[in-house]
């Protein structure tokens, strides 16, 4: 079945610090994908997203390039804010198949200021 | 303006007491989505609507049931709460493959305590 797969756990950048946070997906169809954000006590909200292949998703200096040769979205940005803290959750949406969105387990990122 | 809007925020509920736990939108989309969320874990989807069409995940427990009376609510029932469920819940909704845009968007979520 489909299954997206992420870093897993906490990563813990500096302020300034460029980051990546690797994001693999699986399906024989054609996703879309989302990168999604999670503040504490609150329900996720959409960060960035691609609807094809080549695409590229930006969204607060972050970016994420939808790469169908390697199966891959993962999220970048050149370098971080204290603000950015939070779980982030990579995700997909399968074309032709039902609505389902299928989650990555989460990142949590806290950045030390 | 929220556009998705869970009710309410905080739920505590006794061992074995049915709750109900509800969902309206604004949006006008035709999925609407239930998802159950653990600390530190990734929203488990337990079904989802596409207008009155029902999708139930083959793991959702039979002690998880829901309704969608029309467009804009969604109630998620859980018949006899055991204190593993206790957990965060999520409405979400989106346009679905149909509507051409599968982008969800969350409500702030029901924090569920079973005591």
């Amino acid at each position: 079945g489909d299954s997206v797969v992420q870093t897993e756990g906490q990563v813990l950048p500096s302020e300034g610090d460029s980051l990546i946070v690797n994001c693999s997906y699986e399906t024989t169809q054609y996703p879309s994908l989302f990168w999604y954000v999670q503040y504490p006590g609150e329900g996720p909200q959409l960060h960035l997203k691609a609807m094809k292949a080549n695409d590229k998703g930006r969204n607060k200096g972050f970016e994420a390039m939808y790469r169908k040769e390697t199966t891959s979205f993962h999220l970048e940005k050149d370098s971080v804010q204290e603000s950015d803290s939070a779980v982030y959750f990579c995700a997909l949406s399968a074309t032709n198949r039902d609505d389902k969105i299928i989650f990555g387990k989460g990142t949590r990122l806290h950045i030390l200021p | 303006d929220a556009m998705v809007i869970q009710n309410p925020r905080y739920q505590v509920t006794q061992f074995g007491k049915p709750v109900t736990l509800s969902c309206s939108q604004t949006l006008n989309h035709n999925v609407m989505y239930w998802y159950q969320q653990k600390s530190s874990q990734a929203p488990k989807l337990l079904f989802h609507y596409y207008d009155k069409d029902f999708n139930n995940e083959a793991d959702t427990p039979d002690n998880f049931q829901s309704r969608r009376p029309n467009t804009s609510f969604c109630f998620l029932d859980i018949r006899s709460p055991g204190l593993g469920d206790a957990a965060m819940y999520l409405c979400a909704t989106s346009r679905g493959q149909q509507g051409g845009n599968t982008e969800a968007f969350f409500g702030q979520g029901t924090r569920l305590t079973v005591v």
